[in-house]
């Protein structure tokens, strides 16, 4: 299956700072990815859909000031939480689609952002 | 809204025993039924689903679909301990494929 990768895995940052999270599709192209977050024994719930080439677009209640999506090729989507705080830690999960064919989404391992 | 209902939320079986997992969804401009197994980390990619009644196999696991009922269900034949993990369906809609996802059935098989 297609590979999708994400950066870091990991992060744990101090209240205020901000924090890049990285979502590739290794053998793909994907002109749509989505970012998820999902909590302790939740579902995943989308945050937005990330469009490339064009902004993206939110889900009600997620703040686009806070949650900073860029899709600048059709490989590699950015999301940055700034000035984070407490409960924003989380697992942050991207997907993309193929471009072509079936149009699956293939998910990300995704990252788990602790902030303290 | 969209909506996609799973159950049971909870299931422990033994090895070897066969399970069913039952998904139910109200999507607008429905495309298709995903299934993907996620243990620890992000979810792995099962089986799409776009037609009714035709059976997806790999391997244990099967799938099929009915569009007139809005449902689906997930198969798994003669379960190992590694089978152990949160099933989760979303459906998908055509106009930018947005996946909307059900809560999750976590299965547990002991040995």
């Amino acid at each position: 299956g297609a590979v999708v990768s994400q950066h870091p895995s990991r992060v744990i940052c101090k209240s205020g700072t901000s924090v890049k999270i990285e979502c590739r599709s290794l053998d793909f192209q994907a002109t749509t990815m989505f970012w998820y977050r999902q909590f302790p024994k939740q579902s995943l719930m989308l945050m937005a859909t990330s469009n490339e080439g064009s902004k993206a677009t939110y889900e009600q209640g997620v703040e686009k000031d806070k949650f900073l999506i860029n899709h600048a090729s059709l490989t590699l989507s950015t999301l940055t939480v700034t000035s984070a705080h407490p409960e924003d830690s989380s697992f942050y999960i991207c997907s993309a689609r193929e471009s072509q064919g079936m149009k699956t989404q293939y998910f990300g391992p995704g990252t788990r952002l602790l902030v303290l | 809204e969209d909506k996609v209902v799973q159950s049971p939320l909870s299931l422990v079986v033994h090895e070897g025993d066969t399970v069913t997992l039952n998904c139910s969804y109200e999507v607008t401009n429905f495309r298709s039924l995903l299934w993907y197994k996620q243990e620890k980390k992000a979810p792995t990619f099962l089986f799409m689903l776009t037609s009714s009644g035709i059976e997806k196999k790999s391997g244990r696991l099967s799938s099929i679909l009915d569009k007139k009922e809005l449902f689906s269900i997930l198969n798994i034949t003669a379960t190992q301990t590694g089978d152990s993990a949160v099933y989760l369906c979303a459906g998908q809609e055509t106009s930018g494929s947005r996946l909307t996802f059900g809560e999750g059935t976590q299965l547990t098989v002991n040995p």
